[in-house]
This record gives structure tokens, sequence and C-alpha cells, in this order.
């Protein structure tokens, strides 16, 4: 079964540019969920969603959006790019069963903003 | 809200010791608690999980249990290897959501 796959790996953009992260979740799994990766503040949770709805979104600026497709895969949107946007970008699958469901993630983006 | 705290290290062993990364977290109810694992260069991966208190999680070795009334998840190892050697994340989810919460992370290098 294949895993989470994210495209692109590797993504160098300038200041003020915009930027769209894909992300395919495993064959089966209706909810996607992004994170974003800095050395100074961790982990920290974007959205996440399930059937095309965004059911949670983190404490990000408008600047950062999503969207969830029919077949499941997800696309993160970053606009306006700044400096401090640069990070790992990870998305998480799972299928979404309860407490004890596992999520599934991906080997991120590495986005470089110059 | 919703916090997880551990220890940041780095943390540097000599193979066959015993690790102890602890963990503690704030929450509301009942949160599932995890481990999460990062190789370099790679995401995430599950290392163990518990969702109800008292259960121990296990994987690979490495063990952790859900103490409810020390608000503790507390990762140990009996004896490391070389191969141990990552970043290791503490997590809460509460129920009804696929939100994580993560702790700043603890690398641990292991020598041989």
């Amino acid at each position: 079964k294949a895993g989470v796959t994210q495209t692109p790996r590797y993504l160098i953009k300038t200041r003020g540019q915009q930027v769209t992260l894909s992300c395919s979740p495993i064959s089966g799994h209706r909810s996607v969920s992004w994170y974003q990766q800095t050395p100074g503040q961790g982990l920290q949770f974007l959205f996440e969603y399930f059937s095309e709805t965004q059911r949670n979104k983190g404490n990000f600026p408008g600047r950062f959006s999503g969207r969830q497709f029919s077949n499941s895969r997800s696309e993160m949107n970053v606009s306006t790019l700044e400096l401090g946007d640069s990070a790992l970008y990870l998305c998480a699958s799972s299928t979404l069963s309860g407490r004890d469901n596992e999520q599934f993630f991906g080997p991120g983006t590495r986005l470089t903003v110059l | 809200g919703d916090s997880v705290t551990q220890m940041e290290g780095p943390v540097t062993l000599s193979e066959e010791a015993f690790l102890t990364i602890n963990c503690t977290y704030t929450a509301t109810g009942y949160p599932s608690l995890f481990w999460y694992v990062q190789y370099p260069g790679e995401g995430l991966q599950l290392l163990l999980k518990a969702t109800k208190a008292d259960d121990k999680g296990s994987n690979k070795g490495f063990e952790a249990t859900y103490r409810k009334e020390t608000t503790s998840f507390h990762l140990e190892k009996g004896s490391v290897q070389v191969s141990d050697s990552a970043v290791y994340f503490c997590a809460l989810r509460q129920g009804g959501s696929e939100k994580l919460v993560f702790g700043k992370g603890t690398k641990l290098t292991v020598n041989p």
C-alpha cells in the first residue's frame, strides 16, 4: 500500500510570492491534516479536512488556506510569502475511525522563502 | 488550551543504556496520547499510543504508560541502539478531532 505522498519535496520561493503544496493520502483515507514544522515553534497544526470539509483550523493568518478534493487529495496555499513561512510542511492522513485510529505522515515539503 | 511539555535535550547515550524521555500534558478531559519518531529527512512515524488512563503503549522495545494522576506519558527503553537515534515527539489528541498537539521534540543520539 502506497504511503502518503507530498509534492513537491523541495521548494524555493521569494517573499511576496504564493505557493501551493499537494498531499495525496493513503488509498481509502478520507481525513487529511496539515502541520508546519519549524525549529523555533516546533510542530503546529494548520488544518484538518474530511470529505472536502474543513473540520478544524489552527491559529494561522488568513494567508494560509487549504482545500480537499473529492478524491481526498488535499492542497494548501500560502499567499504573500514571508521569510518566517520557511518550514517543513507535513500532511497526515487517516481513516477517522475513532480514538484509536492512526495518522500516517508524509515525508513533507521543505519550503524555503528568500 | 491543551499543551504538551517534554524534555528538549539533546540526549546523548551509549549503546545499551537506559532511556527515559519525560512528557507531561495539560488538557481537559481524557485525550489520547502518542509518541512519534522522526528520522533525518523523513516525516513522522507513530511509535506507540495509549487512549485511556493506565494504558501502556509499547513498540520496538519502547514503552509509555498513560498516567492520569500525574498527567504524564514518559517514554522508556531498556537498552537503546544506534538505530534509535532520531527526534522523539510526545503528542495528545482530543476526541472528535484529528488535531495533534505536539511537544517540542527531543533529539536522541546513541553512540556505539
